[in-house]
Formats: C-alpha cells, sequence, structure tokens
C-alpha cells in the first residue's frame, strides 16, 4: 500500500452537491491527519485537521477511521469557489508529514 | 503580518548553474521543510530541519543542499548535480514536528 493513497478523481460536480473524497494510509502509527487545499500554481493551505472524533467546519466534515486507516472530507452543499484539488495529509515515519497526490474537484454552474 | 516569503516567485537557470532560492518566516516556527512538486504530482520532502544547525534530508535530497544558521531562515541550494531541477519548490514551517505545517507562496524554477 503507498503511504497516502487518494482517489486522483476528477470529481465533476453542479453547485449544491455534496461530494466525498476518501484517503487512506498506510502507517498505523500516525498521529496528525490533515485536509489540505492547493490552488491552480498556489501553495497548499490548511482546510481542516482531522480529529478521531471526527469534525465539522461550516460545509465541511471530516471523518477518521483507524480501524480501517483512512480519512473521509464530505463537502456539502458545494460552491465554485470550492473547485481546488484537495490534498490528504498523514505524518508518516519519524516527523515528516506525507502528502498525498490530490483529488481534484469542479463544481459547475 | 506573520507568514512565510519566498523568493523569487519565477527563476530561470541555465543548465550547470546553481541557484539558491530563499524561505524566511516570521512565525517563530522551529521546524522548516523544503519540497518539490512536479505538475500532476504530491509534494516530495527534500530537506526538513527541526532546529537551528541542524538537518535532515527528505526522499529526494540528492542535487540539493541546505542550511540553517538563524531560525527565521532556510535556504535552498539547487546545484548543478540535480539532473531534473525544473519544478515547484515550496517552503513550509510548523511549530512542532508532527503539527500543521505552513506554506510559502513557492519558486517555479525553470532550467533553460
Amino acid at each position: 500500500r503507498k503511504e497516502v493513497e487518494q482517489d486522483p478523481g476528477p470529481f465533476n460536480v453542479p453547485e449544491g452537491a455534496t461530494v466525498a473524497f476518501n484517503c487512506t494510509y498506510s502507517n498505523s502509527a500516525s498521529q496528525s491527519f490533515f485536509w489540505y487545499r492547493q490552488d491552480c500554481r498556489k501553495e497548499p493551505k490548511l482546510l481542516m485537521s482531522v480529529y478521531s472524533s471526527g469534525n465539522e467546519d461550516g460545509r465541511f466534515t471530516a471523518q477518521l477511521n483507524r480501524a480501517s486507516q483512512y480519512i473521509s472530507l464530505l463537502i456539502r452543499d458545494s460552491k465554485l469557489s470550492d473547485s481546488a484539488t484537495y490534498l490528504c495529509v498523514v505524518n508518516g515515519k519519524g516527523t515528516a508529514l506525507i502528502f498525498g497526490k490530490g483529488t481534484t474537484l469542479s463544481v459547475s454552474s | 503580518d506573520g507568514g512565510i516569503t519566498q523568493s523569487p516567485k519565477y527563476l530561470f537557470r541555465k543548465e550547470g548553474q546553481n541557484v539558491t532560492l530563499s524561505c524566511e518566516q516570521n512565525l517563530n516556527h522551529d521546524a522548516m521543510y523544503w519540497y518539490r512538486q512536479d505538475p500532476g504530482q504530491g509534494l516530495r520532502l527534500i530537506y526538513y530541519s527541526q532546529i537551528v544547525n541542524d538537518f535532515q534530508k527528505g526522499d529526494i535530497a540528492e542535487g540539493y543542499s541546505v542550511s540553517r544558521e538563524k531560525k527565521e531562515s532556510f535556504p535552498l541550494t539547487v546545484t548543478s548535480a540535480q539532473k531534473n531541477p525544473t519544478a515547484f519548490y515550496l517552503c513550509a514551517s510548523s511549530a512542532g514536528s508532527i503539527g500543521e505545517q505552513f506554506f510559502g507562496p513557492g519558486t517555479r524554477l525553470t532550467v533553460l
């Protein structure tokens, strides 16, 4: 299994749709989990941290399943401005964060 | 404003030349990182530093060098030994070793 694996997409959805991204990770000892957003030709920006109990920030919900080693991100009521690449990030062996290759979302009107 | 700055935004280099990319942060973070991103690819770790005067190789350190003489600064040198240096280079910092990282705006390096 790759260290952090995501479906690359693209996911093409209409405005208002609900879309979910999944990510799997290989290191069962990982402690930190994040979702980042990266716009075209820009730097990644932290979208949200992912906690064991699950967490929500407005239209975004993140969940962690340690037993199955996967993380999910749910976006409700998609906006045009949500179009971006979403990176799943997990801390690997040692101290470094491991970035997935990203899932591309395109929201259309 | 607190943040991370990288310069230059765009850099063109002739084959055989060394170039140095600047990264400065005023977030008082101990850890700093350099990543490389190629089109359609994820971020790959080049070097990281958890404390001044100490740094470790990442997954793709060959052809690169770094220094960490000040907490605020972590410059990356792309040497002529790097066979395919054209890429988007991102610098990041974090307060702790496994916490969230904050990124600078990046430098696009093109080898002519």
